[in-house]
């Protein structure tokens, strides 16, 4: 069965203190992982895909890196906008019509 | 261009009775997938229609049942609703029958009571 873990499960961090969140997968074959972030009340929004070991995104002070077993979403000088849950999930190559999601990591940051 | 939009936006039922989630598609895309979100936990896969055909189901009892109309929206339904199926209920629209890159509506709160 394939499985995602997501660790902290909560963060809290002072503007401009970088740090990481961890994805942690289990998956019969990945076809990709994604990043989402999520607001109190709302859909979660499209971050990231990442489709293979060694692949790296960037989009303003994130950066998603992934290897055959984890993905990292780094998080640098971030702002107090910042701050939501983020989720990470995989699609499988048996079953590729679904996302299967780990937990979130709620991320705070205090000004 | 008009998001991914959902109806109702919350919604209180009681024990046994049945809803009706309804959910509309970004303009062009044909694929829809329902999940469901159980507070302080990641979204769990429900469905995904494409091209107004089932392509997947999750682990899910027959109460939930949705379908795709010829415009590409979507209902989901659920019968004999249990406390348990308090969530927020959300609906993601893509461009092909995989969900590349999906975006997802504000979702449904459903409470039961």
């Amino acid at each position: 069965e394939d499985q995602v873990t997501q660790s902290p499960e909560a963060l809290r961090l002072q503007e401009g203190e970088s740090s990481s969140l961890n994805c942690s997968y289990t998956v019969s074959g990945l076809r990709g992982l994604f990043w989402y972030r999520q607001d109190p009340g709302k859909g979660p929004e499209f971050l990231f895909t990442l489709y293979s070991a060694g692949e790296e995104k960037e989009k303003e002070r994130l950066k998603a890196t992934l290897t055959k077993k984890e993905s990292f979403l780094h998080i640098t000088a971030p702002k107090p906008e910042d701050s939501a849950t983020y989720l990470c999930a995989v699609q499988a190559v048996q079953g590729a019509q679904k996302l299967v999601f780990g937990q979130g990591t709620r991320l705070t940051i205090n000004p | 261009d008009a998001g991914v939009t959902q109806s109702p936006t919350h919604l209180i039922k009681t024990r046994g009775q049945h809803v009706t989630l309804r959910c509309s598609p970004i303009s062009g895309h044909k694929s829809v997938s329902w999940y469901q979100q159980v507070l302080g936990q990641g979204p769990q896969f429900i469905f995904q229609y494409y091209e107004k055909e089932e392509r997947g189901r999750g682990n899910f009892p027959d109460r939930f049942s949705a379908r795709q109309f010829p415009n590409y929206s979507s209902e989901l339904n659920v019968n004999a609703l249990l406390l348990g199926d308090s969530a927020l209920y959300l609906c993601a629209s893509s461009l092909g029958g995989e969900p590349t890159r999906q975006y997802f509506g504000p979702g449904t709160r459903l409470t039961v009571t």
